[in-house]
């Protein structure tokens, strides 16, 4: 059964770089048939997808985060990763990672989430 | 991109059937049909209900069906049970090669 779970620290400054990585277990990231994204949700309101890679290493991202946005995958440890520069209480949110069907492109496995809180 | 467009809220009493439809454009819902639904309960992680515009995963109920229409989808839950009482969120693949969800809709089992 596939697994993903999200890891980073919870509470990051204004200004500074958000970083959130994805470890997936009972599967290979490094697949032709998968995406792997990352979904955020700001206390009460909805999902917002920020961007997905494939296993070759091509990016896509939302155009409203894109030019503060990195996402990148590291097969050796089953493993895709998250940067958000230049944050803000509005990047305040549960950080999903999830999978998607290629080239069906819907998500069927998701992480539990992890909430990244911006204060100082 | 803009998000899809959803209803903020709809309700049904139980045995009933309601419908949550998703409005988007001829970039997105339009273009393909590769419209998802997915279901979340207060503190979960979305669950994915409907892929295609109407394909249902194994292990969810023959009670949630999906359907298209130009550039609204929609998704049908009939013989509602408390137990659907959720969130449900709209997602479509777009020709920019992205993803974008639409707002949510809350469901209240009345």
């Amino acid at each position: 059964q596939l697994q993903l779970q999200e890891s980073g620290p919870g509470l990051v400054k204004p200004s500074e770089t958000l970083s959130l990585t994805c470890t997936v277990s009972g599967g290979s990231i490094n697949s032709r048939s998968y995406y792997w994204g990352w979904i955020r949700q700001p206390p009460g309101k909805g999902l917002e997808w920020i961007g997905s890679i494939y296993y070759s290493g091509s990016t896509y991202y939302t155009p409203s985060l894109k030019s503060r946005v990195t996402i990148s995958v590291d097969t050796s440890k089953n493993q895709f990763s998250l940067k958000l520069s230049s944050v803000t209480a509005a990047d305040t949110a549960v950080y999903y990672c999830a999978k998607a069907v290629r080239p069906r492109y819907y998500f069927d496995y998701w992480g539990q989430g992890t909430l990244v809180t911006v204060s100082s | 991109q803009s998000a899809l467009t959803q209803p903020a809220s709809v309700s049904g009493s139980p045995g009933q059937s309601i419908t949550i439809s998703c409005t988007g454009t001829s970039s997105d819902v339009g273009d393909y049909n590769y419209v998802s639904w997915y279901q979340q309960h207060p503190g979960k992680a979305p669950k994915l209900m409907i892929s295609e515009v109407s394909n249902r995963p194994s292990g969810v109920s023959n009670r949630f069906s999906g359907s298209k229409s130009g550039n609204t989808a929609s998704l049908i839950i009939s013989g509602l049970q408390a137990e659907d009482e959720a969130d449900y969120y709209c997602t479509s693949y777009t020709s920019s090669s992205t993803w974008v969800f639409g707002g949510g809709t809350k469901l209240t089992v009345l």
